[in-house]
């Protein structure tokens, strides 16, 4: 049980490069989510998919793009990176447990945009 | 609109020292969430605070939610360098709404 991962965990574009980020979970959790965090910043929710076949923008969607491609696999595309894109990416997935509805996140992409 | 504040944004102290940090709104949340995040990590859920009033423990950490359902505390008794982290109070809406953090250092 790997939770969830994401690749890759380091990368560096240079400005009009285009790449993807790679997200997965394996917790049959219906909803997937991307955010950004940025110093001082916090997490911000750049988009999620509350079930497969849907997404919905959130707080910081401009100049991505994302696609849930099945339950267990969201991803998310940068079509022209720029140096404000520079940020930690985080994907999560959420579900309800225990304790009611629980995210739980991946270990990160530090994107670097030069 | 921050619909959840987070004090205070930073925090520094000596080990063995306690700490209360703490989490408002204007809004009422069903339910509110802790997270610790440690340095090149991604948060990890730490409680569920559902009921007005309710108290949980966690080892040496004590969260309270509030009898309104507007706001929480995260009680540290004795913090030791491990307790070094982000720590994220997140309200339940779809999607979850974060607060900015506190940032704790503890110093042995």
């Amino acid at each position: 049980n790997a939770g969830v991962t994401q690749t890759p965990k380091f990368q560096v574009l240079k400005t009009g490069q285009s790449m993807t980020l790679q997200c997965a979970q394996d917790m049959n959790h219906n909803s997937m989510y991307w955010y950004r965090q940025d110093p001082g910043m916090g997490l911000r929710l750049i988009y999620y998919s509350a079930s497969e076949g849907t997404t919905d923008k959130g707080e910081v969607p401009n100049g991505y793009n994302v696609s849930r491609l099945n339950k267990r696999e969201f991803s998310l595309r940068l079509e022209s990176a720029a140096p404000s894109q520079t940020s930690v990416y985080f994907c999560a997935s959420s579900g309800f447990g225990g304790g009611g509805y629980e995210q739980y996140f991946g270990p990160g992409t530090r994107l670097t945009v030069t | 609109t921050q619909l959840l504040e987070q004090s205070p944004q930073f925090l520094s102290i000596q080990e063995g020292e306690n700490l209360t940090v703490y989490c408002n709104s204007s809004s009422v949340f069903s339910s509110l969430q802790w997270y610790r995040q440690e340095p090149g990590e991604g948060p990890v859920l730490l409680v569920t605070v559902v009921t007005g009033g309710e108290v949980k423990k966690l080892k040496r950490l004590t969260f309270q939610f509030g009898d309104a359902r507007k706001d929480s505390s995260l009680h540290i008794t004795a913090a030791q360098p491990g307790d070094t982290g982000l720590y994220l109070c997140a309200g339940a809406y779809t999607p979850l709404v974060f607060g900015k953090g506190t940032r704790l250092s503890v110093i042995a």
